[in-house]
């Protein structure tokens, strides 16, 4: 079946260090994909997604492109920031009616 | 802008016992999702809804029921708490209307088995 990997569980950085979370899917088609952030005690929220090949998603700095050759959807931010501090998934929109979610990577910014 | 409200937000029980989670969305969603989240594990699906009265089973469904008989509305039942068990239960919901497709989601309920 359609799947998401996050291969990193955990990632610590310094302020203004570059940001790269991977994430991977195995999907037929072309599937939406999405990113989620979520800070503590809060539900996650929408990032931003894309759906087509080499379309860029954006919101906040954070940036993904969907890449069907290799099928990935990275996350990259240029300079993180202590506040960015959360843990962000990845998800796949499943045929439309609901969307699978990987296992998370926590980030943590140090000042 | 909208809400989705979630409770209890936290809810201890016994083993074996029936717990239920409720949500509440006032976003006018038609579809509703509970999803469960483990440490390591991510957000797994437990049941949606498509609209009021539908139901449909996600892969975590096993030990779970749900109800939706309203449309603003959506319960899950644990059927038999086991002991030990700790996840956050997480309940969302999707704007068709819009390009993004994204889900909305409440703080959740952390259940705690003793």
């Amino acid at each position: 079946g359609d799947s998401v990997t996050q291969t990193e569980g955990q990632v610590a950085l310094s302020e203004e260090d570059f940001l790269t979370i991977h994430c991977n899917y195995s999907a037929s088609g072309y599937p939406a994909l999405f990113w989620y952030v979520q800070y503590p005690g809060e539900g996650p929220q929408f990032l931003f997604r894309a759906s087509r090949d080499k379309e860029k998603g954006s919101s906040r700095g954070f940036e993904a492109t969907y890449d069907k050759g290799t099928t990935s959807f990275h996350l990259r931010k240029a300079s993180v920031q202590e506040s960015d501090s959360a843990v962000y998934y990845c998800a796949l929109g499943d045929s439309g009616t609901y969307q699978r979610f990987g296992t998370g990577t926590k980030l943590q910014v140090v000042p | 802008g909208g809400i989705i409200t979630q409770t209890p937000k936290f809810l201890i029980g016994q083993e074996g016992q029936k717990l239920t989670l409720k949500c509440q969305q006032n976003f006018n969603h038609d579809t509703m999702y509970w999803y469960r989240q483990d440490s390591g594990k991510g957000l797994r699906l437990i049941y949606y809804s498509i609209t009021e009265n539908d139901l449909q089973k996600g892969d975590l469904s096993e030990g779970y029921d749900a109800s939706r008989e309203k449309k603003s509305s959506f319960s899950l039942t644990v059927t038999s708490a086991q002991k030990n068990e700790m996840a956050v239960f997480l309940c969302a919901s999707r704007d068709w209307g819009t390009d993004t497709g994204q889900l909305y989601f409440g703080e959740g309920s952390k259940l705690t088995v003793l």
